[in-house]
């Protein structure tokens, strides 16, 4: 059963452009929202992070919107780089905490010069 | 470097070897996660460590794997008789503690042969 479903698997924009992935979530037990970056032969590294208190959250060209009642949350990316290619990945886990994240299964993300 | 460190970062091995690897977390994280990661998937959760207490394992972590966290520091993880599905990124991860953001290191490629 996969408990964190992520949409699109692949996604190409053009430089400037505004790429938004989507997650969709069962276990309304999850409190914390984490999206992690990935590039090729690296670790996960954390992007920004959102708890259901708040609806959006915004940290320099990433923006986090949370929709507690559809049991859904995004990511933007705001005038996208060739630089910001690399697969993200969103999670969640329970206890407001970082243990046992569950892991969507990733969206590769390419932007064209 | 202060960052999560895991050592060798590839491993190619024979099937039916033994292999351990060793992960370092960031100074004063007293949690360290294990996770497993596929080709074109998200991390899987393998388990985890407060201090050296290991708190929970996956239904991942078959009776070949065990990890241990001895002096509450740096973490090992060994697989036993490796298999062709071993195959895998094995990567860890640290937090501070309960309810704060885990920060993951660059992984330990490892290949069955």
């Amino acid at each position: 059963q996969q408990q964190v479903k992520q949409s699109p698997q692949s996604l190409i924009v053009q430089k400037g452009g505004i790429p938004i992935i989507n997650c969709a979530y069962e276990n309304t037990a999850f409190d914390y929202f984490p999206w992690y970056q990935q590039f090729p032969g690296k670790g996960p590294a954390l992007l920004i992070a959102i708890r259901p208190d708040v609806s959006e959250k915004k940290e320099g060209r990433f923006t986090i919107s949370f929709n507690k009642s559809a049991k859904q949350f995004s990511l933007h990316i705001m005038d996208s780089q060739p630089g910001d290619s690399a697969t993200y990945f969103c999670a969640a886990a329970t206890q407001g905490g970082s243990e046992k994240l569950v892991f969507g299964k990733g969206t590769k993300l390419t932007v064209n010069p | 470097d202060t960052g999560v460190s895991q050592d060798p970062r590839h491993k190619i091995t024979k099937r039916g070897q033994n292999v351990t690897f060793r992960c370092d977390p960031i100074s004063e994280h007293n949690r360290l996660y294990w996770y497993r990661q596929t080709l074109g998937q998200g991390p899987e959760f393998l388990t985890y460590f407060q201090n050296e207490a290991q708190l929970e394992k996956s239904r991942l972590l078959s009776d070949r794997f065990s990890a241990e966290r001895p002096k509450g520091s740096f973490s090992t993880l060994e697989i036993q008789r490796t298999e062709q599905g071993d195959s895998a990124m094995y990567l860890c991860a640290s937090s501070f503690q309960e309810n704060t953001e885990a920060f993951f290191g660059q992984g330990t490629r490892l290949t069955v042969v």
